[in-house]
C-alpha cells in the first residue's frame, strides 16, 4: 500500500515570501490532517478536512495560512506571506475517515519549511 | 481544549535496560492513545495505540498501559536496542460524532547506548 506523499521535501525561502505545499493521501482516505511540527514539539493540528470539506480550521492562523482539498483527494496548504516563526515541518496525514471516531493517522514524510 | 504531558523530555539508557515514558492527558472523554516513533527526519510512524475499553497492551518489546481514572498512559519498552533511539510522542484522540482531535505531547528523545 502507498503511503502518504508530500512535495517538496525542503523549502528555504524569505520572510514575506508565499510558499505551497502539496499532499496526496492514502488512496481511499477521506479525512486529510495538516500538522505543523515545530523543532522539539509535538505535531499541531493546523487543519481537518474529510472529503472536500473543511472539519477543523480553529487553529490554522487564517490571515496567512490557506489550504484547500477541491476534488477531496490531494491537498495543498499555502503561507503568504511567510514569518520567520513559520519555520517547522509541515505534516500531511489521513485516516480512513475519522466519523468512526478511533482512527489511525499515517504521516507523510513532511515538508521542511526554513523562513529566512 | 486537550492538554496532554509528556515525561521525561530525554531519557537515555542503556541496551538491555527497559524504558519508560509517561503521558497525562486532561479531557475525560478522549478514548484513544496511539504511540508515534520519529527517527531524526523522518515521519512520525505508529508503534502502538491502545483504546479506553482496554487497560493494557503489549507486542513484543513494547507495552502500553491506560488508567482512565488518573488519565495517565504509559509506553514501556523492554530489552532496549540501539535502534531504538528516537523521539516518541504520545498522542490522545477526542472521537465523537461528527468531530475529532489528535492531541500530541511534546515528545521524549530516547537514546539506548550500546
Amino acid at each position: 500500500e502507498a503511503g502518504v506523499a508530500q512535495s517538496p521535501r525542503y523549502k528555504i525561502i524569505e520572510k514575506r515570501q508565499s510558499v505551497a505545499f502539496w499532499c496526496n493521501p492514502i488512496s481511499g482516505h477521506a479525512t486529510l490532517y495538516w500538522y505543523q511540527q515545530i523543532l522539539g514539539q509535538g505535531p499541531k493540528l493546523l487543519i481537518q478536512f474529510q472529503n472536500n470539506g473543511v472539519v477543523d480550521d480553529s487553529q490554522l492562523p487564517k490571515d496567512r495560512f490557506s489550504a484547500e482539498r477541491l476534488k477531496g483527494v490531494d491537498s495543498t496548504l499555502k503561507i503568504q506571506p511567510a514569518k520567520l516563526e513559520d519555520s517547522a515541518v509541515y505534516l500531511c496525514a489521513s485516516t480512513t475517515s475519522y466519523l468512526t471516531g478511533q482512527e489511525t493517522q499515517y504521516f507523510g514524510p513532511g515538508t521542511r519549511l526554513l523562513v529566512l | 481544549g486537550e492538554n496532554v504531558e509528556q515525561h521525561p523530555s530525554t531519557l537515555s539508557v542503556q541496551e538491555g535496560d527497559s524504558a519508560v515514558i509517561k503521558c497525562t492527558y486532561s479531557d475525560s472523554a478522549s478514548n484513544y492513545f496511539p504511540w508515534y516513533k520519529q527517527e531524526l527526519g523522518k515521519r512520525p510512524q505508529l508503534i502502538i495505540d491502545i483504546r479506553s475499553n482496554v487497560g493494557e497492551k503489549k507486542d513484543q518489546r513494547i507495552a502500553v498501559t491506560l488508567n482512565k481514572t488518573a488519565k495517565h498512559f504509559s509506553l514501556h519498552i523492554t530489552e532496549t536496542q540501539p535502534e531504538d533511539s528516537a523521539v516518541y510522542f504520545c498522542a490522545s484522540f477526542r472521537g465523537v460524532s461528527g468531530y475529532s482531535t489528535l492531541t500530541f505531547g511534546k515528545g521524549t528523545m530516547l537514546l539506548v547506548s550500546p
